[in-house]
């Protein structure tokens, strides 16, 4: 597609129930990440996938929180028995290229995913 | 491993005057060093970068960011401040030895007054 898409926009749920969050990048591009935006937290990274490695998950904030990416394109963040204080926009953003090169670590933004946990 | 500090969580300038929003790294390895910026509603977009080209970089919007590496910053300035400059900024860095993820800083709101 032409940008990073994200679904759904907006996520309302009771606590304790589980959501799944879904991200499709920019087709092509390698490296995908997820990040939590909370009011005054600035953007908490959250896991990063590039190609056929294993993904870096020292950004997930507990055992609740997963993500994968499926055919090195979809990607998925489940949060399981989610807490009022998941409640957050949750980022989606991929890159064409990473490590070394002009065009290295650009990252492409979704829109984000507004969670609201009641 | 990477981080950046970003001093200030809100600034407020006046229209015309100069701006400059702190950002300082840390880095085991020479890093790329970003700013992004949020405007309302709207998702974030790449400002400038610096890949080690050269330290003085130029941005959209008239933004630059100067690379000091004895300071260990990567300071964002703007000469004359506008209006429209009132946005969410975020500075980021990653390690370009290897593919690596991206961290960004807390964030700087920044008001203009008219």
């Amino acid at each position: 597609g032409a940008g990073v898409s994200q679904s759904p926009s907006n996520k309302v749920t009771e606590k304790g129930k589980d959501v799944e969050l879904r991200c499709d990048p920019i087709s092509g591009h390698t490296a995908l990440y997820w990040y939590r935006q909370s009011l005054g937290q600035g953007l908490e990274f959250l896991i990063y996938f590039q190609g056929n490695s294993a993904p870096d998950k020292s950004g997930l904030p507990s055992d609740r929180f997963s993500a994968e990416r499926t055919g090195g394109s979809v990607s998925t963040l489940t949060i399981q028995r989610t807490q009022q204080e998941d409640s957050a926009v949750y980022l989606c953003a991929s890159s064409l290229v990473t490590g070394r090169g002009s065009g290295a670590n650009v990252l492409t933004f979704g829109a984000g995913s507004r969670l609201t946990v009641l | 491993a990477q981080s950046v500090t970003q001093l200030g969580s809100h600034v407020s300038v006046s229209e015309g005057a100069l701006v400059l929003l702190r950002c300082n790294y840390s880095s085991s390895v020479p890093p790329y060093l970003f700013w992004y910026v949020q405007y309302p509603n709207q998702g974030l977009q790449l400002l400038l970068k610096y890949t080690s080209a050269a330290t003085l970089v130029k941005g959209i919007n008239g933004f630059e960011a100067e690379f000091k590496k004895s300071e260990t910053s990567f300071h964002l300035t703007k000469p004359s401040a506008h209006m429209s400059d009132a946005a969410e900024y975020f500075c980021a860095v990653s390690l370009y030895s290897s593919a690596s993820k991206i961290i960004f800083g807390s964030g700087t709101r920044l008001s203009i007054r008219p």
